[in-house]
């Protein structure tokens, strides 16, 4: 199946830092990437859709000031978290929209997550 | 509004059979996933139903019904490493353009 990769994969930074994420699929384009956040024991939440060459639309809730996301190529999306606190420490996971052969083969990848741990 | 409900837990036995359902009322639906994720790691894609009836992939089949807003999951000889949570997500074609809405997801004890 197809490859969404993510790096790096665990970051330990200290407050006031800047952590940028990359999250790249590896044999298909995807024009549209998702990124989602997953605290322990709970479900994934949608932070964002990062949309190549425009700009990325954000959940109710979510800082787009804060978390800035770029979509520079139909493979590559970055999430960079700025001025990191404590309380956004959490599991970060991309997933890429592969369209397949037309809208009945579609499906997302997600990639394997990068764990953040703001001290 | 957007909902996905699933059980929050299941028990099974090696070997048998079990089915995890699923029912939804989303906006604009585009189709139903069902991801597995073992603790600690990012999920992976088990299964996608856009249309009604029965996908079989394996030891997994996953089911749609349209009309009644519901899917199951379905494991047939179970093993061991099944352990996991499944999610249920849907599809929506809103202003996000394809962005999944999550369940709760499931989480299955696989027994010996």
């Amino acid at each position: 199946g197809a490859v969404v990769s993510q790096h790096p994969s665990w970051v330990i930074c200290k407050s006031g830092t800047s952590v940028k994420i990359e999250c790249r699929s590896l044999d298909f384009q995807a024009t549209t990437m998702f990124w989602y956040r997953q605290f322990p024991k709970q479900s994934l939440m949608l932070m964002a859709t990062s949309n190549e060459g425009s700009k990325a639309t954000y959940e109710q809730g979510v800082e787009k000031d804060k978390f800035l996301i770029n979509h520079a190529s139909l493979t590559l999306s970055t999430l960079t978290v700025t001025s990191a606190h404590p309380e956004d420490s959490s599991f970060y996971i991309c997933s890429a929209r592969d369209p397949g052969g037309g809208w009945y083969q579609e499906t997302q990848y997600f990639g394997p997550g990068t764990r953040l741990l703001v001290l | 509004g957007q909902n996905i409900d699933q059980p929050t837990e299941m028990t099974a036995t090696e070997g048998a059979i079990v089915q995890i359902n699923c029912t939804y009322q989303t906006s604009g639906f585009n189709g139903l996933f069902w991801y597995q994720q073992h603790a600690g790691e990012a999920p992976t894609f088990l299964s996608y139903n856009v249309l009604d009836g029965l996908e079989e992939k394996g030891r997994f089949s996953s089911f749609l019904s349209r009309s009644k807003g519901y899917s199951y999951l379905l494991l047939k000889e179970l093993q061991m490493k099944d352990s996991a949570s499944y999610l249920c997500a849907g599809m929506n074609y809103g202003g996000s353009q394809g962005n999944l809405i999550f369940g709760k997801g499931t989480k299955l004890s696989v027994k010996p």
